[in-house]
């Protein structure tokens, strides 16, 4: 299984719909998660942390299931400007080790008007 | 500008050669990354710093590839003897070292090899 796995789509979406992406990760021992948001030919950028209880910002919903050791995003009300790549990333924790972020290889959204 | 700095930008250079790239990383961060990244994927972890002390790197790393950052402050990665399979885009990303923002990354703008 590898480390952090997303589809790497694409998902066309038309404007206005929602999307949603999964992300699975295989160290349980991982404690702390995040979505990164890559625009073409450009550097990765922090779009939210991953709580336990779920979080939201906007329209941008995160949910972590620890038990299934997956993560979600869901995107509400989709627009032109959400087109990227969405990277998943979870902190990798094994023995003694403080850990370090492994990034999955990305889902790509392209939002349609 | 306060962002992370990475330099050069491009590079192009033929089979053998050596290159080094920097990275400025925000003043106030402790924690220094270095990723790799190449077409469809993802950033992929090389090492990270603590300060000046080098606390991971990747298994992937061979050899050829090694990190520095002397005073704590700027790093540099230098690859010694490229090959074509080392052309791909260098990012550097800097953290605090505070606990809830220790993996909270800002990456640079990346610094493009192109190994002919």
């Amino acid at each position: 299984r590898k480390e952090v796995e997303q589809d790497p789509g694409p998902f066309n979406v038309p404007e206005g719909a929602t999307v949603a992406f999964n992300c699975t990760y295989s160290n349980s021992a991982s404690q702390s998660f995040f979505w990164y948001r890559q625009d073409c030919r450009k550097e990765p950028k922090l779009l939210m942390s991953v709580y336990s209880s779920g979080n939201e910002d906007g329209r941008f919903t995160a949910q972590l299931n620890r038990a299934s050791q997956y993560i979600s995003l869901l995107i509400r009300d989709s627009k032109l400007s959400d087109s990227a790549t969405y990277l998943c990333v979870v902190n990798w924790r094994y023995g003694g080790s403080q850990g370090n972020l492994i990034f999955g290889k990305g889902t790509k959204l392209s939002v349609k008007p | 500008d306060t962002g992370v700095s990475q330099d050069p930008r491009h590079k192009i250079t033929k089979r053998g050669q050596n290159v080094t790239f920097r990275c400025d990383p925000i003043s106030e961060h402790n924690r220094l990354y270095w990723y790799r990244q190449t077409l469809g994927q993802g950033p992929e972890f090389l090492t990270y710093f603590q300060n000046e002390a080098q606390l991971e790197k990747s298994r992937l790393l061979s050899d050829r590839f090694s990190a520095e950052r002397p005073k704590g402050s700027f790093s540099t990665l230098e690859i010694q003897r490229t090959e074509q399979g080392d052309s791909a885009m260098y990012l550097c990303a800097s953290s605090p070292h505070w606990n809830s923002g220790a993996n909270v990354l800002t990456f640079g703008a990346g610094s493009r090899l192109t190994v002919l």
